[in-house]
């Protein structure tokens, strides 16, 4: 099946730093990427839509500027938290929506802010 | 809105026996619907989905789901668990692409020896 890398699995950074993370689609070309943000024992919300090319589509309440989203290639789209707080602090998931519909989500990453 | 709600956000079984967890959506028009499942500290593996076909869904790791809309539900089930079937389900509606996919709270599913 298809394969969604997210890197770096585990981050913990000082408070007012940036942190980037990456989402991979490995064997195949996804056009469009989604970004996810999973509280301690809750489930995902959608922060934001990145389409290749294009400036992605954030969900109502999510912070554009703190959250960047960059989609340059179509195999790789980056979530850089900018300026992180404590309260930044949760875990991030990455999907891609290749041919075969549902989606293929990335390991996750954990963030620590400090 | 399309929404779905998880009955149960902790089911605990004895290997071997009948897992069941619930899942009952709410949408406008006919849904897509997913089964996910998260081991802990890691992303999410597709597990099965509907999409208007067979309303019994065969999934991975002897998982399967039955669409039921006059009941508005999709329920899993595995015929007798094994401890490895020990993580969180998340039950998720989709009425058009990945962009409106809607999870549910979750259900976290403990197996006893």
């Amino acid at each position: 099946g298809a394969v969604v890398s997210q890197h770096p699995s585990r981050v913990i950074c000082k408070s007012g730093t940036s942190v980037k993370i990456e989402c991979r689609s490995l064997d195949f070309q996804a056009t469009t990427m989604f970004w996810y943000r999973q509280f301690p024992k809750q489930s995902l919300m959608l922060m934001a839509t990145s389409n290749e090319g294009s400036k992605a589509t954030y969900e109502q309440g999510v912070e554009k500027d703190k959250f960047l989203i960059n989609h340059a290639s179509l195999t790789l789209s980056t979530l850089t938290v900018t300026s992180a707080h404590p309260e930044d602090s949760s875990f991030y998931i990455c999907s891609a929506m290749g041919q075969e519909f549902g989606a293929f989500f990335g390991q996750g990453t954990r963030l620590t802010v400090v | 809105a399309q929404s779905v709600t998880q009955l149960g956000s902790h089911v605990s079984v004895s290997e071997g026996a009948l897992v069941l967890l619930r899942c009952n959506y709410s949408s406008s028009v006919p849904p897509y619907l997913f089964w996910y499942v998260q081991y802990p500290n890691q992303g999410l593996q597709l597990l099965l989905k509907y999409t208007s076909a067979a309303t019994l869904v065969k999934g991975i790791n002897g998982f399967e789901a039955e669409f039921k809309k006059s009941e508005t539900s999709f329920h899993l089930t595995k015929p007798s668990a094994h401890m490895s079937d020990a993580a969180e389900y998340f039950c998720a509606v989709s009425l058009y692409n990945n962009n409106d996919m809607r999870f549910g709270a979750g259900t976290r599913l403990t197996v006893k020896p």
